[in-house]
């Protein structure tokens, strides 16, 4: 089992630039959260989608934010156009479903800077 | 909103010794789960505990859970240099809208010292 893969694992882009972060899933996991993490505020949750819909957006920050799934074995979380206030580690995790319930696995994630 | 806080923000022992952390909740929970994350890499999950359990064990780690005062605690046992790590639990959110969610501590730092 390869475990849920991100990628880029580091990016550094100037603000304005538009920044995409990759996921693949655990094959067979149904529940897909993104996440952010910084010093300040902690682990935020993004978004989550539960079989490749997405079910709450809530935790995107603004409309620059967008997130999709096309199909099981990859998601997507795009910035456009990125901002400074944007860096941070962006972690992708997965669960077999029912999230909260069951462990969520979560990949490496994608240290992102913006100058 | 319902958050776990851990306690304390930051440990420092021995190797050997045993090193024990706190969460602290809010609101009503399903289950409660403790995470470690190493430096540079994603969470990891360590254990879960449901609501109508008290504690639990998985090799060196035991975790204890007290509904009534809305509390858990971390315990490893013969700590090593390699727990060196940041721990975090995470609750869920009871029933309804978001029972979904892991709503995710600020994590306890621990340093083992070899």
């Amino acid at each position: 089992d390869a475990g849920v893969i991100q990628s880029p694992r580091h990016e550094v882009t100037e603000m304005g630039q538009e920044v995409t972060l990759r996921c693949k899933p655990i094959s067979g996991h149904n529940s897909l959260f993104w996440y952010r993490q910084t010093m300040m505020r902690g682990l935020e949750l993004l978004i989550y989608f539960n079989n490749n819909v997405p079910i709450d957006d809530s935790g995107m920050p603004e409309d620059r934010f967008s997130a999709k799934m096309p199909n099981a074995s990859f998601s997507t979380l795009k910035i456009q156009p990125s901002e400074p206030r944007d860096s941070a580690v962006y972690f992708c995790a997965t669960a077999v479903m029912g999230g909260a319930r069951q462990p969520q696995h979560f990949g490496d994630g994608t240290r992102l800077s913006i100058l | 909103s319902q958050q776990g806080e851990e306690d304390p923000q930051a440990l420092s022992i021995q190797e050997g010794e045993n090193a024990t952390m706190n969460c602290s909740y809010k609101t009503s929970i399903n289950n409660l789960q403790w995470y470690r994350q190493n430096s540079g890499r994603g969470l990891v999950h360590l254990i879960l505990i449901r609501s109508n359990e008290r504690e639990k064990h998985s090799g060196r780690l035991r975790v204890t859970l007290d509904t009534s005062k809305k509390s858990s605690s971390l315990l490893i046992t013969a700590s090593r240099a390699a727990d060196t790590a940041s721990y975090f639990c995470a609750t869920d959110r009871g029933s309804g809208a978001g029972s979904y969610q892991l709503t995710f501590g600020k994590g306890t730092k621990l340093s083992v010292i070899p």
